[in-house]
């Protein structure tokens, strides 16, 4: 089974300050982890995802995560946050070597910049 | 806009009702996942269906089905419906890249709210 926590139900930054939203996961083989940002009353956006390769990936809007194997996360990171940069995030996982499941999603954080 | 097209946006109706929300893919996406998103619960996988046939089963109720259409479109259905069924539905519908890796693009969502 493949699961995924996002820690913080809300984390809060100042405008201009980095932020990091995290997420842990669990699969029982290799993970395919995403990143996913929801405007209010939007759908989910696509911001960035990690297959392979450097464990520093780049995403939309300046936003990129950090691949930690070995203490199972993919936390969210921006070196300077914007006030647009508001939003519900969600960090999602599915196992590589599964089957048709859709992807697990974490519950979400609210991530709020302040001027 | 993500190119998937979910309607009705809103949908309000009584316990022990009948709905069903409609979903359209992107155009040539043949895979098309419904969620169902609430506070408690988060985002929770309900079923996947490719070019017509049900791939995989999440946590989807015996209440609810689902099916795709040889167009490609996917109905859910929710029937006997319960005060805690309501819920932003979204779908998503994705695309295999070239290196063999799925993303997915998520509708706008039916908000549904039971009364």
């Amino acid at each position: 089974a493949q699961s995924v926590a996002q820690p913080e139900d809300q984390v809060n930054v100042a405008e201009g300050n980095p932020l990091t939203v995290k997420c842990t996961y669990s699969v029982s083989g290799n993970p395919y982890l995403f990143w996913y940002v929801q405007y209010p009353n939007r759908g989910l956006q696509f911001l960035l995802k990690y297959i392979t390769g450097d464990n520093l990936v780049k995403g939309s809007y300046g936003f990129e995560a950090e691949f930690n194997k070995s203490q199972t996360s993919f936390h969210l990171k921006k070196p300077s946050a914007l006030v647009s940069d508001s939003a519900l995030y969600f960090c999602a996982v599915r196992d590589l070597g599964g089957g048709a499941d859709g992807l697990t999603f974490g519950k979400g954080t609210h991530l709020i910049i302040q001027p | 806009d993500s190119g998937v097209t979910q309607t009705p946006k809103h949908l309000i109706t009584a316990t022990g009702q009948r709905v069903t929300l409609r979903c359209s893919p992107r155009s040539g996406d043949l895979s098309v996942y419904w969620y169902q998103q609430s506070l408690d619960q988060g985002l929770q996988f309900l079923i996947h269906y490719y070019n017509g046939e049900e791939r995989a089963k999440g946590n989807i109720l015996e209440r609810f089905s689902a099916q795709q259409f040889p167009d490609l479109h996917s109905e859910l259905n929710l029937s006997s419906l319960e005060l805690g069924d309501s819920a932003l539905y979204f779908c998503a519908s994705s695309v295999v890249d070239v290196g063999g890796n799925e993303k997915l693009f998520f509708g706008s969502g039916t908000q549904l709210s039971v009364l």
